[in-house]
């Protein structure tokens, strides 16, 4: 059990590029969810997966975000035409609902800055 | 929209003092969460508890459930700087997804 890991930890990007963030789950978990944290706030709920179903979003993911699974083991978040109030720290995290109790455990995350 | 409160925001206080920081919300939850994050680090989890009335020992740290498990309170013994931390409350609402709902956080700082 090596943890979940996500990549990169840090990226820097001018308004307007798109980026794509990486997340590797605990092996053996089902579900992933993203959440974003900006600077004194807690961490926000974007979306989730159970497998490579995503089964909710929130209302904060707007069409710029898309979120991916398609094996239903890592994932990618992208985000097109980045603005500057995308600037935060995004934290992936993953569960097994069947044993942990709904237990997440998170990654160290990505920082994002957006120039 | 389900909220989790938490008191006090901020805590600065010397080693070897006692402490306790509250995590409150007028929904029920089926399990809820206390994390420890560092800056620049994701969350790191301390415990979960599920059951109302639940308490839960990690050494000098015990965490408690509300009866109604709409409250949790999370206290330190003899505080080392090593405790030094945003502390997180995060819980996940019953009748919904396992999305967790974070509290404000707690920033505690611990000196000699």
């Amino acid at each position: 059990d090596t943890g979940v890991s996500q990549d990169p930890r840090h990226k820097i990007t001018k308004r307007g590029q798109n980026v794509t963030f990486r997340c590797d789950p605990i092996s053996e978990h089902n579900r992933l969810y993203w959440y974003r944290q900006t600077l004194g706030q807690g961490p926000e709920f974007l979306t989730y997966f159970q497998n490579e179903a995503q089964l909710e979003k929130s209302r904060l993911l707007s069409d710029r975000f898309s979120a991916e699974r398609p094996k239903g083991s890592f994932s990618t978040l992208e985000i097109q035409r980045t603005e500057q109030g995308d600037s935060a720290m995004y934290l992936c995290a993953s569960s097994n609902h069947a044993w942990t109790r709904g237990t997440q455990y998170f990654g160290p995350g990505t920082r994002l800055t957006v120039l | 929209t389900q909220l989790l409160e938490q008191s006090p925001q901020f805590l600065s206080i010397q080693e070897g003092e006692n402490l306790t920081v509250y995590c409150n919300s007028s929904s029920v939850f089926s399990s809820l969460q206390w994390y420890r994050q560092e800056p620049g680090e994701g969350p790191v989890l301390l415990v979960t508890v599920v059951t109302g009335g639940e308490v839960k020992k990690l050494k000098r740290l015990t965490f408690q459930f509300g009866d109604a498990r709409k409250d949790s309170s999370l206290h330190i013994t003899a505080a080392q700087p090593g405790d030094t931390g945003l502390y997180l409350c995060a819980g996940v609402a019953t009748g919904t997804a396992s999305k967790l709902t974070f509290g404000t956080g707690t920033r505690l700082q611990v000196t000699l």
